[in-house]
């Protein structure tokens, strides 16, 4: 049982640069996550995924953009890296039911 | 907006004693409420949940936590830990659905040390 995979799982990145985050699930849910998980502040949700093909703003979305064109898979991607992106950050999964979020192992990035 | 506030950031006790991890949240409305737990250098799992029905809910591994509407709070108790249970706790509340997605709204989250 894979569950909730994150690729990768550290990284870092000089300012400015570029990437993407994978996050790939087995379980066939149809609701999909990114949170970034900075100290002290608990987790906050960046953008989410009700279905392939379509994807919204969470609390904290500026500076990330996601895509979901597979049912499986939702990406999140840094188009030019800051500093204060630096975070942990979480996929996580969900159906309508059970009302249960899964979530991946992580991945932290540091961005210098 | 949905607001988490976990009253302790660290808490410390020592093996065999009870803890309670306090969690307010802030709504006017039906909720669900969820304890995360993250143990070092992992991502988070589902501890236990409150969608509806009893207002007392339990865990496999000796937590509970008692929903409160009056209160609006959800505090997490264990009466003895051990070693193993240390990690960082999560309160979470869902936000509301979008087409069905749960918008988690989480609180700062409480690191729990158990000393020998």
């Amino acid at each position: 049982n894979a569950g909730v995979t994150q690729t990768p799982k550290f990284r870092v990145l000089k300012t400015g640069q570029s990437m993407t985050l994978l996050c790939a699930q087995d379980m066939n849910h149809e609701y999909m996550y990114w949170y970034r998980q900075d100290p002290g502040m608990g987790l906050r949700l960046i953008h989410y995924s009700v279905g392939e093909g379509t994807t919204a703003k969470g609390e904290v979305p500026d500076g990330y953009n996601v895509s979901r064109l597979k049912k499986q898979n939702f990406l999140l991607g840094l188009e030019s890296a800051a500093p204060s992106q630096t975070s942990v950050y979480f996929c996580a999964s969900s159906s309508l039911s059970p009302v249960v979020a899964f979530f991946g192992q992580g991945t932290r990035l540091t961005v210098v | 907006a949905q607001s988490v506030t976990q009253l302790d950031s660290q808490v410390p006790v020592f093996e065999e004693a009870p803890v309670e991890l306090r969690c307010n949240y802030s709504s006017s409305v039906s909720v669900y409420l969820f304890w995360y737990v993250q143990y070092p250098n992992q991502g988070l799992q589902l501890l236990l949940k409150y969608l509806s029905g009893s207002t007392l809910v339990e865990s496999i591994n000796g937590f509970e936590a008692e929903f409160n509407k009056s209160q609006t709070s959800f505090h997490l108790r264990k009466p003895s830990v051990h070693i193993s249970d240390t990690a960082e706790y999560f309160c979470a509340v869902s936000s509301g659905t979008f087409q069905g997605a749960q918008k988690l709204v989480f609180g700062q989250g409480t690191r729990l040390t158990i000393n020998p």
